[in-house]
């Protein structure tokens, strides 16, 4: 089953527009991925957020983690047409070795 | 660069032919492993490698096998492809066991 789940699947704004992504997991984790995917191409890696970690930035993009409600948001501020893709969580649970557990993705859409 | 690299990047082949996709990271990684892709399932580990000549089975490895002689390369192998195995592939490799994951471009194999 899936560790990761974002919410919500599909999302569609204009160029400047802030974008928020959701994703909840359901067990312990040492660490939660974003991941950026263009259509059919490979991972790119945005940000992790370690489980002792509340929040982080890297440019215009803000992740947050509640370790209490397992869940963290991904925020990319000033989106623009190029950050159309589709954008994963991914989940380093405790207690195993190597193993990141995918959601299936929010795919965002920036039109102009 | 710092990269993974997969190959060959597209393949077509029929029920039955083994097939080998090779994966090569130059950047010392203990870590790696092959995931699948399918739309709505997300991306499913299929294998993982600790070190050399030490793997384990992710979620997915009915039909698949792997071997780690060297450090840098993971290849997968189908032994007798079935058109189930249809998917996008994905090699990735990671320094340590919380760390970033970094992925190949990725094989687009189809299965006739």
């Amino acid at each position: 089953s899936q560790q990761g789940e974002e919410d919500p699947q599909a999302l569609s704004i204009q160029e400047g527009e802030n974008a928020t992504m959701n994703c909840s997991y359901k067990t312990s984790i040492n660490n939660l991925q974003w991941y950026r995917q263009n259509s059919g191409r490979g991972l790119v890696h945005l940000i992790l957020i370690r489980s002792n970690e509340r929040e982080k930035h890297s440019g215009r993009l803000r992740v947050t983690l509640d370790t209490s409600k397992k869940s963290s948001s991904l925020l990319i501020t000033a989106s623009r047409a190029a950050d159309t893709a589709s954008y994963f969580c991914a989940t380093d649970y405790t207690g195993t070795a190597s193993k990141l557990t995918f959601g299936t993705g929010t795919r965002l859409q920036v039109t102009l | 660069e710092a990269q993974v690299t997969q190959n060959p990047r597209y393949l077509i082949t029929v029920t039955g032919k083994k097939l080998t996709v090779t994966c090569s990271q130059n950047m010392n990684h203990e870590y790696m492993s092959w995931y699948r892709q399918d739309p709505g399932l997300g991306l499913r580990q299929i294998y993982y490698s600790m070190n050399v000549e030490v793997t384990d089975k992710g979620d997915v490895p009915e039909g698949y096998k792997v071997s780690r002689k060297e450090k840098r390369n993971f290849p997968l192998i189908l032994e007798s492809p079935s058109p189930n195995q249809t998917s996008l592939y994905f090699c990735a490799s990671r320094a340590g066991l919380t760390d970033t994951q970094y992925f190949g471009p990725g094989t687009r194999l189809t299965v006739l």
